[in-house]
């Protein structure tokens, strides 16, 4: 999920695969992140979060684990179907304010 | 309202005129935040507000850009003499308290021509 210059790295899967997206944040001092899902047209929308006193957090098929040694997030689909193709991003909240990264777009081959 | 309501849903401007785009926050939601997003891109910061402390206005682009939220509620972001690279979906989100998800809306798409 590392952002090549101006693109959206993008993650192909076929349908039923599981689906890994992953995301390095920048903060250090960051105690809480979530996931965002963001499909074409519309505004983000919550998929799941996670508090820094965590490091796996499962939710319906997605399951979201974080790394704070190497500041490192990933959120992992199970079963991914085609209603699951958009542009994925993570967010870190630090003092409140929320960041985003660069996002990845995940595209599900039936 | 039952979500984040932001007004207009298109915005076609002349370069050179201001422009305020609206942002109706989910009653009761302390923080609120602006983000610029250009075309298959991702989501700049832009601006944060929480409740009554001074807002955070390190991601505005130029002083061309300013934002206020009256009454802890509704909130405008202004852009004075738009320019070509101005155009792009303005989006804004709200959350309970500063820990906790954020809600956007559909948000503002503007062309300056």
């Amino acid at each position: 999920g590392e952002s090549v210059g101006l693109h959206l790295p993008t993650l192909s899967v076929q349908e039923g695969d599981n689906s890994i997206i992953n995301c390095a944040y920048s903060n250090s001092a960051s105690d809480y992140f979530i996931w965002y899902k963001q499909e074409s047209g519309k505004g983000p929308q919550f998929i799941i979060d996670i508090r820094s006193n965590m490091d796996k957090r499962q939710g319906q098929r997605v399951t979201v684990l974080l790394n704070k040694t190497v500041k490192h997030l990933s959120l992992q689909i199970a079963a991914t179907q085609p209603g699951d193709s958009a542009v994925y991003f993570c967010a870190e909240k630090s003092q409140g304010n929320l960041i985003f990264g660069k996002g990845t777009k995940l595209s599900v081959k039936p | 309202g039952a979500g984040v309501s932001q007004s207009p849903s298109n915005k076609v401007t002349e370069k050179g005129k201001d422009v305020e785009l609206r942002c109706d926050p989910i009653s009761g939601h302390t923080a609120l935040y602006w983000y610029r997003q250009s075309l298959g891109q991702g989501l700049e910061f832009l601006i944060y507000f929480q409740g009554n402390s001074a807002p955070d206005k390190s991601g505005l682009p130029s002083d061309r850009f300013s934002a206020e939220r009256t009454g802890g509620s509704v909130s405008t972001l202004t852009i004075q003499r738009t320019q070509q690279e101005d155009s792009a979906v303005y989006l804004c989100a709200s959350s309970f308290q500063s820990g906790t998800e954020a809600f956007f809306g559909q948000g503002t798409r503007l062309t300056v021509v």
